[in-house]
């Protein structure tokens, strides 16, 4: 079963404008980490933001917001005042932190194209 | 913090040529290490992990294999290259505080 599902294979949004991309995820374990990534068209991935299941407060880190609920299995990337260079794919993943080294799990991806 | 070196960036091999791709990290002491691919407009799918020297977990049975000879060094194999072994081939290493950080990748094409 596929434990991160990323529903928006392509997403749109006008510059300056806000966007929210979903992720849900599929764990039976209290303690695991959700994080999120950028990939430009470069190749290389970028590390944007991470969620413990036991923070009480959503992550933030600038312009990225982690929209947290856990009820829900879910945790939405929310990018403020969009900019052109936003224009990547973004990935969620999880990793179940209570297995011990357990790797990490990637959704397949949201691609995200900023419109000026 | 660590540092990852993945080489070479690009690679055209023939099909049933063999392959090595090595990634080596600094900045670190036993770190746990991971082999990613990612097919050409997909997700990333996880190869290999290796948590110590000659510990490796293989997440898909493949053509290809995976080596930790030492500490910092992680090498992904294969004897003979398949069409489908073509893609992006990323390495990575886990952090202290659980952040995933990756190499530059080396695209794969095998022809």
């Amino acid at each position: 079963a596929q434990k991160i599902t990323q529903t928006q294979p392509g997403m749109f949004v006008q510059e300056k404008e806000a966007v929210t991309l979903d992720c849900t995820y599929d764990t039976s374990d209290q303690s695991y980490g959700l994080f999120w990534y950028k990939q430009p068209s470069s190749g290389e991935m970028i590390f944007l933001i991470y969620q413990g299941s036991y923070d009480e407060q959503n992550a933030t880190e600038g312009r990225y917001s982690l929209n947290f609920q856990k009820a829900r299995k879910s945790a939405n990337l929310v990018i403020s005042a969009s900019q052109l260079g936003d224009s990547a794919m973004y990935f969620c993943a999880m990793r179940e932190i209570a297995k011990g080294n357990t790797p990490l799990v990637f959704g397949k991806g949201t691609r995200l194209s900023v419109i000026a | 913090s660590q540092t990852i070196h993945q080489w070479p960036a690009t690679l055209v091999q023939p099909v049933g040529s063999p392959l090595s791709l090595e990634c080596t990290v600094e900045g670190t002491s036993n770190p746990n290490l991971y082999w990613y691919r990612q097919a050409a407009g997909r997700g990333l799918q996880l190869l290999f992990y290796s948590v110590g020297i000659g510990q490796i977990s293989s997440e898909v049975p493949q053509n290809l294999s995976a080596s930790r000879p030492q500490d910092r060094q992680f090498i992904l194999s294969s004897k003979k290259l398949l069409l489908s072994d073509s893609g992006f081939y990323l390495c990575a290493v886990r952090s202290a505080n659980e952040k995933l950080f990756f190499g530059s990748g080396t695209q794969l094409s095998v022809l």
